[in-house]
C-alpha cells in the first residue's frame, strides 16, 4: 500500500526550533510537498522537494532524503501563529498532480 | 481575490438524499481535485480532473460522481448519500500536473449525512 507517516503530535515553546518528520512508501514518488492547516481551514502550500537536500523559505525549511524515504520540515523561530496542523504529501505521479496526504501533525506553541 | 470558492459551506442531509458542491476557481487553472477530509486524519483524493471535460478516480471515488464541464468549475455529486460520506470536503486547484506545482485549496464543505 501507500503510506505517509509523522507524528500525530508536537509541542514546543515560542522561539524554539522544531523538526516534523515524514516517511514514505509509495508505488511512485515524484517529490514531497508541505501543507499548513489552521482549525480545519483550507491547506495552505509550504514546500516542495524533488532532489535530495534541504531547501529554505524563510524561517520554514524541508529536507528530503529519497534513499531513505524520509523527510522533514524545519520550523524555526517558532511563533504562536505556527500553531497548525502540518502534512506532509506525496507526489505519486509526475503528470497528474495527485498527492497522497499523511494524517498530519498537530503542531501546538506555548508562550 | 477569490482563489478557490467552494458553495455551500455547510449543509446537512438525511440518509438517501442527494446533492452536489460546487467548486469555482478564477486562476485559469487546468487541474482540479476533489479531497475528503475525516476527524485526525491527512486528505484523501475523491476524483480528479486534468482539464475541461476530463475527471478520473481518486483513492476513495466510491459514491460520488464528478463533473467538469467548464474550466473553471468542478462540481462534486453524491447520489445517495449514506452517514459514511459525513466529513469535510475541500477542493483545489493547481495550474498543472507536474509534482512541483502547489495545490491551492478552497475552505471546505462540512457535511453531516444523517
Amino acid at each position: 500500500g501507500q503510506s505517509l507517516e509523522q507524528p500525530s503530535e508536537v509541542t514546543a515553546v515560542e522561539g524554539a526550533i522544531v523538526q516534523i518528520n515524514c516517511t514514505y512508501q509509495t508505488s511512485g514518488f515524484y517529490g514531497l510537498s508541505w501543507y499548513q492547516q489552521h482549525d480545519g481551514g483550507a491547506p495552505t502550500f509550504l514546500s516542495y522537494n524533488a532532489l535530495d537536500g534541504l531547501e529554505e523559505t524563510g524561517r520554514f525549511s524541508s529536507f528530503l532524503s529519497r534513499s531513505d524515504s524520509y523527510g522533514y520540515l524545519l520550523l524555526q523561530e517558532l511563533q504562536m501563529k505556527d500553531s497548525a496542523s502540518y502534512f506532509c504529501a506525496a507526489a505519486s505521479s509526475g503528470n497528474t498532480g495527485k498527492l497522497i496526504f499523511g494524517q498530519g501533525t498537530t503542531l501546538q506553541v506555548k508562550p | 481575490n477569490a482563489g478557490v470558492t467552494q458553495t455551500p459551506k455547510f449543509r446537512v442531509l438525511k440518509t438517501g438524499q442527494s446533492m452536489t458542491l460546487l467548486c469555482a476557481q478564477d486562476m485559469n487553472h487546468e487541474y482540479m481535485y476533489w479531497y475528503r477530509q475525516d476527524p485526525g486524519m491527512g486528505l484523501r483524493l475523491i476524483h480528479y480532473s486534468v482539464g475541461e471535460g476530463t475527471t478520473a478516480k481518486g483513492e476513495v471515488p466510491d459514491g460520488y460522481n464528478v463533473s467538469r464541464l467548464k474550466k473553471q468549475n468542478f462540481l462534486l455529486g453524491l447520489e445517495s448519500a449514506a452517514p459514511s460520506q459525513t466529513s469535510v470536503y475541500f477542493c483545489a486547484s493547481s495550474y498543472g500536473g507536474t509534482s512541483n506545482q502547489p495545490q491551492h485549496f478552497g475552505d471546505g464543505t462540512r457535511l453531516s449525512i444523517l
